[in-house]
């Protein structure tokens, strides 16, 4: 079975770019569709934006603008790239294999989260 | 933009069923949507419980159900237990590349 591993820095400058990794493991990252979600302290879950094998991307229209998921099959890895961050981008961050197939489209596998805080 | 809706919290008898609702802000929740239900429990990443409205995953207890109640999805959970207290999120596929999760329910087995 598949398992995921955010990593990154926990600490981002505001205004500068939060980058995370997520590291595939168990499976090949090729024919799913991987997708970053995050979670605010205390609150809701949120989704980010997702990139399929073949590199097509697609993010949150609230979040769009600042967004880059790319894709390293030769390392399986995916990543994040938000631009421009405040203190309202401080949160869990969760990578997740989404199954889209057969009538089935949802996040199956995630990753354990990894905290950033936006601070100076 | 459209709102995915959730009771922010329920409580339920040991025991007892308890039914969780995921709606729209504007319209009716269909299986076009592809609802599924995550659990979460404190400091945890979610867990997946159902896909396509009402498919169990794999391990998840049949006390565990999916469903379209009226113009919501519905997850019910029937003989609820302690460790059933947690966090529950729906998301729905928009179309389009797009997902939105609702803000979630807390459940408390009391």
């Amino acid at each position: 079975q598949a398992q995921l591993q955010a990593s990154g820095p926990g600490l981002v400058m505001p205004s500068e770019t939060l980058s995370l990794t997520c590291t595939v493991s168990g499976g090949s990252i090729g024919s799913y569709y991987w997708s970053w979600i995050r979670q605010p302290p205390g609150k809701g879950l949120e989704w980010i934006g997702y990139i399929y094998y073949s590199g097509s991307t697609n993010s949150n229209p609230s979040l769009k603008s600042r967004v880059t998921i790319s894709l390293d099959t030769s390392k399986n890895q995916f990543s994040l790239r938000l631009r421009s961050v405040t203190a309202a981008d401080t949160a869990v961050y969760y990578c997740a294999r989404v199954v889209a197939a057969a009538g089935r489209l949802y996040f199956d596998y995630w990753g354990q989260g990894t905290l950033v805080t936006v601070s100076s | 933009q459209t709102v995915v809706t959730q009771e922010p919290s329920f409580s339920v008898s040991p025991g007892g069923t308890v039914t969780l609702t995921c709606g729209l802000s504007s319209g009716s929740v269909s299986t076009s949507y592809y609802p599924s239900w995550y659990q979460q429990t404190p400091g945890q990443a979610p867990r997946t419980l159902i896909y396509s409205t009402n498919t169990r995953s794999s391990g998840v207890p049949d006390r565990f159900s999916g469903s379209i109640l009226g113009n919501k999805a519905a997850l019910t959970i029937t003989g609820a237990q302690a460790d059933d207290e947690c966090d529950y999120y729906c998301v729905l596929y928009m179309g389009s590349g797009i997902w939105v999760f609702g803000g979630g329910t807390k459940v408390t087995v009391v």
